[in-house]
């Protein structure tokens, strides 16, 4: 069964830092993976996705690397900002057969930026 | 676009009570997904629907039917809730997630309360 682990639980930094927050996944059979924002009280808004074939995916101050043999991924934040105050989830969905639509989802990062 | 859509927001039931959870889409999706989240917890997939007609279980469906007779609409029911049941419940929609990225939208949530 894959299981996603998110490391830390919890982040708070300064504003303008630069951060990593990490993800790993127990088997590297996946079809993509995918980061997603979380706002208090709101839905989930995705951020990057990964195929499996990528090593990495940009979007403005975002970047996200995928080392699927190694199961892991991060996603980098650059120059972060009060506005990225929010938790961050990551999901794989797995490769082939039934069930390939079943994202597994980590339990999250909460970042907080501190002004 | 309204993107998906959820409703109630919040709603409190009393222990054997039965409710329905509406969710609808207008991005002409053909894949949709009934997601709980609870507190401190990755989301986990309930049931999922490839299409109008077709929907199939996914990681915890115990205690919930769905049913998607159009492409809009795919409700949650719960015929008899139960404390273990309260939880923030997520609706997702994506387009065809094999020709596509598996990008998911998701609407706001409900959130529910079993006491």
């Amino acid at each position: 069964k894959q299981e996603v682990t998110q490391i830390p639980a919890a982040l708070s930094v300064p504003e303008g830092e630069n951060l990593v927050l990490n993800c790993s996944f127990t088997d590297s059979a996946i079809y993509n993976l995918q980061w997603f924002r979380q706002d208090p009280g709101k839905g989930l808004t995705s951020l990057l996705l990964i195929q499996s074939s990528q090593r990495e995916q940009t979007s403005g101050r975002l970047n996200a690397s995928l080392d699927k043999s190694s199961g892991r991924s991060t996603l980098y934040i650059a120059a972060s900002q009060p506005g990225d105050s929010a938790t961050y989830l990551c999901a794989v969905s797995p490769s082939g057969g039934a069930g390939s639509y079943q994202l597994t989802f980590g339990k999250g990062t909460k970042l907080s930026v501190i002004p | 676009n309204a993107g998906v859509t959820q409703t109630p927001k919040f709603r409190i039931l009393k222990i054997g009570q039965s409710m329905t959870l509406q969710c609808t889409q207008d991005m002409n999706h053909n894949y949709m997904y009934w997601y709980r989240q609870d507190p401190g917890m990755g989301l986990k997939l309930i049931y999922y629907s490839v299409g109008a007609g077709i929907t199939d279980k996914g990681e915890v469906p115990n205690g919930y039917n769905v049913s998607r007779s159009t492409t809009e609409d795919f409700p949650l029911r719960l015929e008899l809730a139960a404390p273990s049941q309260t939880s923030v419940y997520f609706c997702a929609s994506s387009y065809s997630p094999r020709t596509n990225p598996d990008t998911q939208y998701f609407g706001p949530g409900t959130r529910l309360t079993v006491l």
